[in-house]
């Protein structure tokens, strides 16, 4: 089955240590986000990929960066994290058809712990 | 910027009965989608159903329909025959043209046996 992929779903690091979540996708989409969710809270965008154009949202911290080598893989990149960056981490794709149309395919997070 | 709203924290309702969720948005777009998604606990989100802001009869599928009100910029989803499965997080959400989603903070939807 096609879909979104996210590894590891749980992942562990210590203050200030960087560290890297990855996404994949066989769904062959053009359009990638990373959204940040905190408990019980609203998905924020952080930035996404209309291929390999990046755009950032404009109140993500420059800690946060990503990469996206080809159409299937994206990967988010913690350069320092903090306590206040621990959350759980969703990547999407979406279809561009020009219109905003298509909706977000989700993958099963990423939950990050900072100690 | 657009924003969405989700004026319920939570919500509960008794299994078999009807459930209604709000939602509305801020827009000054003419041309937009609105979205709720399901996000069951620990579990990923899922699309429940769509509306094209441009279509006036408002979406079903199957148990879920929507209540669109697009000059009081209103979205409401309601959920009929409620089961134990429908018990999540529903978050409402606003895409227009340029490829962001925006998210509401979320419904807390408990469902009682």
């Amino acid at each position: 089955d096609a879909m979104v992929i996210q590894n590891p779903r749980y992942q562990v690091t210590q203050f200030g240590k960087p560290v890297t979540l990855s996404c994949s996708q066989t769904l062959n989409h053009n359009v990638m986000y990373w959204y940040q969710q905190k408990s019980s809270q609203a998905p924020k965008l952080l930035f996404h990929y209309y291929d390999k154009d990046f755009n950032n949202e404009a109140d993500t911290p420059d800690n946060f960066q990503s990469r996206r080598p080809n159409t299937s893989f994206c990967f988010l990149d913690i350069r320092s994290p903090g306590l206040g960056d621990a959350a759980m981490y969703l990547c999407a794709t979406s279809r561009d058809t020009g219109t905003g149309r298509s909706p977000l395919h989700f993958g099963n997070g990423t939950r990050l712990t900072v100690t | 910027a657009q924003t969405v709203t989700q004026s319920q924290p939570e919500m509960s309702v008794q299994e078999a009965e009807t459930v209604t969720l709000s939602c509305t948005y801020d827009t000054s777009e003419s041309d937009y989608y609105l979205f709720w998604y399901k996000q069951p606990p620990s579990r990923q989100m899922i699309l429940v159903i769509r509306q094209e802001a441009y279509k006036q009869q408002n979406a079903t599928e199957n148990r879920f329909s929507v209540n669109f009100q697009k000059a009081a910029k209103s979205f409401s989803l309601k959920i009929s025959d409620s089961q134990l499965g429908d018990a999540a997080m529903y978050f409402c959400a606003y895409r227009s043209n340029n490829n962001d989603m925006r998210f509401g903070a979320g419904t807390r939807l408990t469902v009682k046996p």
